[in-house]
């Protein structure tokens, strides 16, 4: 079955440490897409890829990063210069730009204490 | 520039109607509907397009004024499972670096 996944479902870590968080699509979809989610809020663009090799930042991306080495595999990096990482993360890809859906993974739920 | 979602929340009987709307006040070239249930990811209902264009789900219905850069997503005879919070999506151009979601509308239909 084609789809997104993300991994770990909950993830839990002490302030200072950085965490790498998991998101694999075989949609064969050019355009990926990292969301944060805090409770009650809406989605807030953290990077974007439309291309491997290639990433933009989106609204919010200071105190994160990614990389997109391959078409299928879009991790996200909250550093330690998060200041309020606790959130729901959300992955997503398309096909690419405006015109096309976007297909989310599950979520991981972050934890920091 | 987020876009403006109205009515916050809705709280309907089963087999009731509602209308969500999405607005901005720059000018759009499309604009996305989807849902989320509490703790779910997202997911997609409708893309309508400057221009006309629109491709969603058989039994929803949206509509799209280019001109007054405005969407209403229309949900009639509302089942239980229709409760969820609602974002619209607008993008500016076909380039990739518009995009950004609403802050959403929460419906909950009562039985």
């Amino acid at each position: 079955d084609g789809g997104i996944t993300q991994s770990p479902k909950y993830l839990f870590r002490k302030e200072g440490q950085n965490v790498t968080l998991s998101c694999e699509q075989n949609l064969n979809h050019d355009a990926m897409y990292w969301y944060r989610q805090d409770p009650g809020q809406g989605l807030r663009l953290i990077y974007y890829s439309q291309i491997v090799n290639d990433f933009q930042k989106g609204d919010i991306a200071e105190g994160y990063s990614v990389s997109r080495e391959k078409k299928e595999s879009f991790p996200l990096t909250v550093t330690s210069a998060q200041k309020n990482p606790t959130a729901f993360y959300l992955c997503a890809s398309s096909l690419g730009t405006e015109r096309y859906e976007q297909y989310f993974g599950p979520g991981t739920r972050l934890t920091v204490t | 520039q987020q876009p403006v979602q109205s009515p916050q929340a809705v709280i309907l009987r089963e087999g009731e109607d509602a209308v969500i709307n999405c607005s901005s006040s720059k000018a759009l070239y499309s604009v996305h509907w989807y849902r989320q249930k509490h703790g779910e990811a997202p997911v997609f209902l409708m893309i309508l397009l400057k221009g006309g264009e629109q491709k969603g789900h058989e039994k929803i219905s949206a509509s799209f004024n280019e001109k007054k850069q405005q969407s209403s997503l229309y949900l009639t005879a509302s089942q239980l499972s229709y409760s969820g919070t609602y974002f619209c999506g607008t993008g500016r151009d076909n380039y990739g670096q518009n995009f950004v979601f609403g802050p959403g509308t929460r419906l909950s239909v009562l039985p």
